[in-house]
């Protein structure tokens, strides 16, 4: 079983509508809990942390359930500019250090 | 401010040779991990490199190998190239190994393996 588990899309949105996603880790030990967006043939950038209370920036909102080690993303309002690939990724510290573990992303498409 | 950069942006090689790929964190960085990305996947952890050791290892073979140097700027080097290590190499830098502030990666560099 894959460590981060994503459904790979693509979803397929218009203009203004709101979009979840949902991904599973299977590591109960996991610390911290991110989404990065990637676009095409670029470099993952850090699009928000995961808290267990739940946080929002702007049109983004982030859920994470330790129980059921299960993280969601939610945007609002879809622009056509949210159009990427967001990756699920999860990390556990050691004390030689850390590693993202990534999803395989899922890919967005916001039409006209 | 120069970000994390890294060198060549693409590369192409024949089965069975060797590469090397580099990397300058950013400015104040003195941890850099290295990332696999293959086509239609989520990049995969390489290696960690942090007061010029390798601290930690994802599951790649020993092919795989990295340095880091004094300046903090890190090398992957991959031996006998296979068709399957064709992919996107990712370099990303962070202030100590066990930070878990903001991860900040280079652009990659595009490795080809015909």
């Amino acid at each position: 079983r894959k460590e981060v588990e994503q459904d790979p899309g693509p979803f397929n949105v218009p203009e203004g509508a709101t979009v979840a996603f949902n991904c599973t880790y299977s590591n109960s030990a996991s610390q911290s809990f991110f989404w990065y967006r990637q676009d095409c043939r670029k470099e993952p950038k850090l699009l928000m942390s995961v808290y267990s209370s739940g946080n929002e920036d702007g049109r983004f909102t982030a859920q994470l359930n330790r129980a059921s080690q299960y993280i969601s993303l939610l945007i609002r309002d879809s622009k056509l500019s949210d159009s990427a690939t967001y990756l699920c990724v999860v990390t556990l510290i050691s004390n030689s250090g850390y590693a993202l573990n990534f999803g395989k992303g899922t890919s967005l498409l916001v039409t006209p | 401010d120069a970000g994390v950069t890294q060198s060549p942006t693409h590369l192409i090689k024949t089965r069975g040779q060797q590469v090397t790929l580099r990397c300058s964190p950013k400015s104040g960085h003195d941890t850099v991990s290295w990332y696999q990305q293959a086509l239609g996947q989520g990049p995969q952890f390489i290696f960690q490199y942090y007061e010029e050791e390798e601290r930690q290892r994802g599951n790649f073979p020993d092919r795989f190998s990295g340095h880091q140097f004094p300046n903090y700027s890190s090398e992957l080097n991959v031996n006998a190239l296979l068709l399957g290590d064709s992919a996107l190499y990712l370099c990303a830098s962070s202030l100590g190994p066990a930070s878990n502030e903001k991860l900040f990666f280079g652009s990659g560099t595009q490795l080809s393996v015909l």
